[in-house]
Parts: C-alpha cells; structure tokens; sequence
C-alpha cells in the first residue's frame, strides 16, 4: 500500500521567515495530493491541493511543488505568521482523493513573534 | 450550512462494551470515511465507502466496522472495544466531481478503560 513520510515532525521559524515541509509517498499510482492545517482542537481543513498533471500550484502566501519523478511534494509559506503556527499534514490519495487516502504524521509549525 | 457531524464528541467506555460513533453529512456527498488520529502517528483511514451499500477497508480496519444504509450516514462500530482503540475520531465526505477535499467533522475523543 500507500506510505507517505512527512518531516521535520516540529519547525520552529520566526515570523516573516520562511517554512517547507516536505513529504515523499511510495505509489506511482497516486495522483492527487492535499495539505490540511489542524489548529489545537480542532478538525483538519484543506489549505492547498495539487493534482499529479501540474508541477506547481500557488495560492497568496502558501505553494505545493510536486515532483513526480522522485515522488515527493513540499508545501512552503512565505511570511510566516503566528496564525500559521499549527500541525500541518499532506496526504497522497488514489483516484483524487474518492478512495484511499493515506496522510503523512503531520508538522507542528509553530511562528515567534 | 454544510457541515458533517459526529456524536459522540466525547466518550468514556469500558473493554468490551459496543459502541456506535454516528456521522451525518448534508452535503449530498458520496464519499464517507473515517480516520482515527494518534499523537505521532498522524491521521489514519480506518474505512471508506464510495456510496451506499460500499464499503472498503482503509489502513487500519481491525477492531472496526461500517455500514452505510444512507447516503447522509456512516456510522462506526465497535463491536467490542478494547484500549488501544483509545483515539480522536475523524468522519469526513466529499462529494463526486468536487475538489477532492475533505470536509472533516468535530471529532469523537473516544477512551476505553
């Protein structure tokens, strides 16, 4: 089956900086691959998504870059804020997202003001 | 409002006992599925099911099961939980022709004694 890897597991970064996450998945087969933020208590919602047929994909402060070739995919935030400080999971899905769906352990950002 | 919503949102049990953690969701989505969520461990698919009546397993399956009789419903059950069912509780849908984002309930904090 499926296995994504997701590091570092915590990221400690001060406010205007820069934050990646990066994560790798194993299956050639999966073609669609999300990023959810999860603030303390409460449920993950979806910030970016990138599908298997485009490289990269950028919405204001926050892009996902996907290399196919050597299956990984990294989500970087530019401008760090301290709302942005949370725990951050990609996950890589079969069929866009309708079947398996298979999440890394997640990345606690946390932003200094 | 759209929303998905799970009941219980808390729950303390003991080994043994069945229960049944509902979820509902009003968005007219054919995708359920439900995740359990562990310190370190990230999110994991426990079952999906693409519409009424289907049901696969995810990454985590054993000690659970699923019926979706419904299209809005997809109730989880243990038949008899033990404590490393211990967990936070995830349903989440998406609909068909959509994004592909999930749209995740509350939560169910779910300890067995």
């Amino acid at each position: 089956g499926e296995n994504v890897e997701q590091h570092p597991s915590t990221l400690s970064v001060q406010e205007g900086d820069s934050a990646v996450i990066k994560c790798t998945y194993s299956d050639s087969a999966s073609n669609y691959f999300p990023w959810y933020k999860q603030e303390l208590g409460k449920r993950p919602q979806l910030i970016i998504d990138i599908r298997s047929n485009v490289g990269e994909k950028k919405d204001q402060r926050i892009a996902v870059t996907l290399n196919k070739t050597a299956k990984h995919f990294s989500l970087h935030i530019t401008e760090t804020q301290p709302e942005d400080s949370a725990v951050y999971f990609c996950a890589a899905c079969l069929s866009g997202g309708y079947q398996k769906v298979t999440f890394g352990t997640g990345t606690k950002l946390q932003v200094i003001p | 409002e759209a929303q998905v919503t799970q009941n219980p949102r808390y729950l303390i049990t003991v080994t043994g006992k069945k229960l049944t953690v509902t979820c509902s969701q009003n968005m007219n989505h054919e995708y359920m599925s439900w995740y359990r969520q562990d310190p370190g461990l990230g999110l994991r698919q426990i079952y999906y099911s693409m519409n009424v009546e289907v049901t696969d397993k995810g990454d985590v399956p054993e000690g659970y099961k699923v019926s979706r009789k419904e299209k809005r419903n997809f109730p989880l059950i243990l038949e008899s939980p033990s404590p490393n069912q211990t967990s936070l509780y995830f349903c989440a849908s998406n609909g068909q022709g959509a994004t592909g984002e999930l749209f995740f309930g509350e939560g169910s904090r779910l300890t067995v004694l």
